[in-house]
């Protein structure tokens, strides 16, 4: 079965500081991964997505993330945080029958 | 660039009423989502369709809610009676028949619920 881990349910860093977000995913094979964001009120935007081509993705807004077989994990990060990079992030994994799986969230804050 | 369209955006009905929310989604897009998402939780996957097929249907209340994709195309997604607990944004979303496990969902703006 599959399943993902976020492993910080809130992260707080100042603006032009590096951003980390933490992503775990449980599957008996190598899955297709992804992450979304969502400002309030707003549906969900994609970031960017593994799918067992290049193990480093880049995505928009100079987010990029790598997926790490041996660690099953895909964190998320962007070197420099923008105000308007505060927002809620998920991971999310999808199974060979196009079922996703969403993480539980992180919120991003990003503090002038 | 092609959207996924959802409307209303916002209800604000009274428990016991009739809700109705429409979805569109990309043009050739062969399935579509119904998610549910509370306030500060991640999206629960109400149903998938496969074109006009339903193919998972297991997290619908089926004693209140319904869903239909008549042509393949576009959805409606029915609540009736609605309760409080519904209050919450139901998001659409939509992606193309890709091979299996490579697909992308695209996300409509979602309509926010709200049962007084």
């Amino acid at each position: 079965a599959q399943s993902v881990t976020q492993l910080d349910s809130h992260v707080s860093v100042s603006e032009g500081t590096p951003v980390l977000l933490r992503c775990n995913y449980s599957s008996s094979y190598s899955p297709s991964l992804f992450w979304y964001v969502q400002h309030p009120n707003k549906g969900l935007q994609l970031l960017l997505k593994y799918t067992s081509a290049a193990t480093l993705v880049k995505g928009i807004n100079g987010f990029e993330a790598e997926f790490k077989k041996s660690e099953t994990s895909f964190h998320l990060t962007k070197p420099s945080a923008h105000m308007s990079d505060a927002a809620e992030y998920f991971c999310v994994v999808l199974n060979t029958g196009n079922q996703f799986y969403f993480g539980t969230g992180t919120s991003l804050t990003v503090i002038p | 660039e092609a959207e996924v369209a959802q409307s209303p955006r916002y209800k604000i009905t009274e428990k016991s009423q009739a809700v109705a929310f429409w979805c569109d989604p990309i043009s050739g897009h062969a399935t579509l989502y119904w998610y549910r998402q509370i306030l500060g939780q991640g999206p629960e996957l109400l149903v998938q369709f496969q074109d006009e097929s339903v193919v998972d249907d297991s997290q619908l209340p089926k004693d209140r809610f319904s869903a239909e994709r008549l042509k393949g195309v576009d959805s409606t997604l029915k609540i009736q009676p609605a309760e409080l607990g519904d209050s919450a944004m139901y998001l659409c979303a939509s992606s193309p028949r890709g091979r299996a496990g490579t697909d992308t969902q695209y996300f409509g703006p979602g309509t926010r619920l709200t049962v007084l």
